[in-house]
């Protein structure tokens, strides 16, 4: 069975003060691992795809890595409008286009 | 580009009654999910369709729980009748198709949610 685990539940950084949310996954033939941002009573909105260990993708002040066992979304000086909570969810090579989330990071950066 | 369309945004029902929600997925995507997603959770697959016919309902409460996609395009979810525990977001989403490989088209695209609360 696909498991994603997100870690922290929940981070507190101030304006500036850069950091790392991590996603450990297990998952039989990974097809692609999914990050995604969830504001508030929104429904999630995708950032990045990576496909492969060593993959790195980056948006402003986001950067996604990918190794075989977890992938990290670091975050380089953040500001308060990317608090939000972010997703990370696997597609196996044999489960279609199903995603299998784990529970989310709320994120909160403090002006 | 229109995203995905889900309607009503917000629904309280009392327990035994019944709700539907709507959803209208991105023009040519072939492949559309429903997703339920509780509070302070990550969302859980309930029913995944490809044009109008289902891939997977295996985690789909049939005994209460309903969903059809008529001519391929939207797509209807259906509670009769709705307990305490289905107090949920139901996210709709869609993909552009289920073809393997690794490219932009597995990506999946989610709508703003319809959130339903069960008194």
């Amino acid at each position: 069975e696909d498991q994603v685990t997100q870690s922290p539940e929940a981070l507190r950084l101030q304006e500036g003060e850069s950091s790392s949310l991590n996603c450990s996954y297990t998952v039989s033939g990974l097809r692609g691992l999914f990050w995604y941002r969830q504001d508030p009573g929104k429904g999630p909105e995708f950032l990045f795809t990576l496909y492969s260990a060593g993959e790195e993708k980056e948006k402003e002040r986001l950067k996604a890595t990918l190794t075989k066992k977890e992938s990290f979304l670091h975050i380089t000086a953040p500001k308060p409008e990317d608090s939000a909570t972010y997703l990370c969810a696997v597609q196996a090579g044999n489960a279609g286009n199903m995603l299998t989330f784990g529970g989310g990071t709320r994120l909160m950066v403090k002006p | 580009e229109a995203g995905v369309a889900q309607s009503p945004r917000y629904k309280i029902i009392e327990k035994r009654q019944s709700v539907a929600f709507w959803c209208n997925p991105i023009s040519g995507h072939a492949t559309l999910y429903w997703y339920q997603q509780i509070l302070g959770q990550g969302p859980k697959l309930l029913i995944q369709f490809q044009n109008n016919g289902v891939v997977d309902d295996s985690q789909l409460p049939k005994d209460r729980f309903s969903a059809e996609r008529l001519k391929g395009v939207d797509s209807t979810l259906k509670i009769q009748p709705a307990k305490l525990e289905d107090s949920a977001v139901y996210l709709c989403a869609s993909s552009l198709d289920l073809a393997g490989g690794r490219y932009s088209g597995n990506t999946i695209y989610f709508g703003e949610g319809s959130w339903l609360t069960v008194v």
